[in-house]
């Protein structure tokens, strides 16, 4: 079946620094990938998304890169700011199973310090 | 509202009894999800609905976990005889179906005493 997994947490830097966060990927077919991301006492939003090989999503700053080759979905951010932290989570759908519902990671924490 | 509206935002209940959720989708969406949210299993998948279709209720942990959605919109979803390990934040999502993005409510924190 579809399996997501992502870095351990939690991450800590101090601002301007450079983000990764990897993740990596299990599924049979063509996934739809996504980074959604939960702040401090709220719900789920969706970050970024990307629905096939090569393709790059991008949001505020972040973006992540569909790579088939190496079934990564790595997120990056040039310069973070206080303002994201929070805990942020890798997701795939679909595929050859077709299934819609989300398969999650674990989620990394991110800190990050003035 | 223009979210995915839940309620209620807490629910504390004694073990051995029933409980009940709601989830309220953004309005047109004719997919609707429920997850679960717990410190040891992360984010898992519980059940899906796609308009009128059968629901794909593959992720519900055991047969005390039941899901009803009303009239394409509403769902309910039901735990009977809650255990201790029910303990968790419970996640509504909608979408316009296919792979398009899913949108979360800020979900129910059930407690079990």
């Amino acid at each position: 079946g579809n399996s997501v997994t992502q870095m351990e947490g939690p991450v800590t830097l101090s601002e301007e620094a450079f983000l990764t966060i990897n993740c990596t990927y299990t599924a049979t077919g063509y996934p739809s990938l996504f980074w959604y991301v939960q702040y401090p006492g709220e719900g789920l939003q969706l970050l970024l998304k990307a629905t096939k090989a090569d393709d790059k999503g991008s949001n505020k700053g972040f973006e992540a890169t569909y790579r088939k080759e190496t079934t990564s979905f790595h997120l990056e951010k040039g310069s973070v700011q206080v303002s994201d932290s929070a805990v942020y989570f890798c997701a795939l759908s679909g595929g050859r199973s077709s299934a819609r519902q989300l398969t999650f990671g674990s989620g990394t924490q991110l800190t990050v310090l003035p | 509202g223009a979210g995915v509206s839940q309620s209620p935002s807490n629910k504390v209940t004694e073990k051995g009894k029933d409980v009940e959720l709601r989830c309220d989708p953004i309005s047109g969406h004719t997919a609707l999800y429920w997850y679960r949210q717990s410190l040891g299993q992360g984010l898992e998948f519980l059940i899906y609905f796609q308009g009128n279709s059968a629901p794909d209720k593959s992720g519900l942990p055991s047969d005390r976990f039941s899901a009803e959605r009303t009239g394409g919109s509403v769902s309910t979803l039901t735990i009977q005889r809650t255990q201790q390990e029910d303990s968790a934040v419970y996640l509504c999502a909608s979408s316009l179906g296919g792979d398009q993005p899913q949108h979360f409510g800020d979900g129910t924190r059930l407690s079990i005493l």
